[in-house]
């Protein structure tokens, strides 16, 4: 049972423009919310996070926006850059500890230059 | 600082084989962690290791065991390889709550 979803794999943008990556979640004790940013043959490396007393988090040209009502979150890149091109994973946590954190399947992004 | 290490990059295996995937955490961190990354998935819980005990497990057969060293490394053994087996593994260690770090994995081909 996926708890955290992804429901679009793939995403095309102009650079300049502004990327939106979609992420819901079924699990409503999630409280910690985070971004993860994959490059072929490495490692995700940690984008952004936020926390479910926030609804808004930003960092750069990275915003997270998370709606609980909706169980919903976002992240939103302005102006995306080539370099940005990458998969991008949600993950929600409900508790300390990295065994409790739950991925989504993905989303890959790719700006075009 | 050295981020997490794995070792090998690549390894191939046939049906039936072990194979053992080793990670080195970041200098300090004392929890390392699995993850089982298959096509079309997203990234599933294996293990969790801290202080050389084993703290929890994802839903994952016996067969996918690990344990951890005096000096906070790790090994992932997988006896009984089965094709389904066939991702790639990461492993990570944490710094603040829930944020991992993770290393560049180790892709498991089995054949």
């Amino acid at each position: 049972d996926q708890q955290v979803k992804q429901n679009s794999p793939s995403l095309s943008v102009q650079e300049g423009r502004i990327s939106i990556l979609n992420c819901d979640y079924t699990n409503s004790m999630f409280d910690y919310f985070l971004w993860y940013k994959k490059y072929p043959a490495e490692g995700p490396t940690f984008l952004i996070s936020i926390s479910s007393i926030k609804d808004k988090n930003e960092d750069g040209r990275f915003t997270v926006f998370l709606n609980k009502s909706a169980k919903h979150l976002s992240l939103h890149i302005v102006p995306s850059q080539p370099g940005d091109s990458a998969v991008y994973f949600c993950a929600a946590s409900a508790g300390t500890g990295a065994n409790n954190l739950f991925f989504g399947t993905g989303t890959r992004l790719t700006v075009i230059p | 600082e050295a981020g997490v290490t794995q070792s090998p990059t690549h390894l191939i295996k046939t049906r039936g084989q072990q194979a053992t995937l080793r990670c080195s955490p970041i200098s300090g961190h004392t929890s390392v962690y699995w993850y089982q990354q298959a096509l079309g998935l997203g990234l599933q819980f294996l293990l969790w290791y801290d202080e050389g005990e084993e703290r929890n497990r994802g839903n994952f057969p016996p067969r996918f065991s690990g344990r951890q060293f005096p000096n906070y490394s790790s090994e992932l053994n997988v006896n009984a390889l089965e094709l389904e087996d066939s991702a790639l593994y990461l492993c990570a260690s944490s710094q603040i709550r829930d944020r991992v770090t993770f290393g560049d994995g180790t892709r498991l081909s089995i054949l």
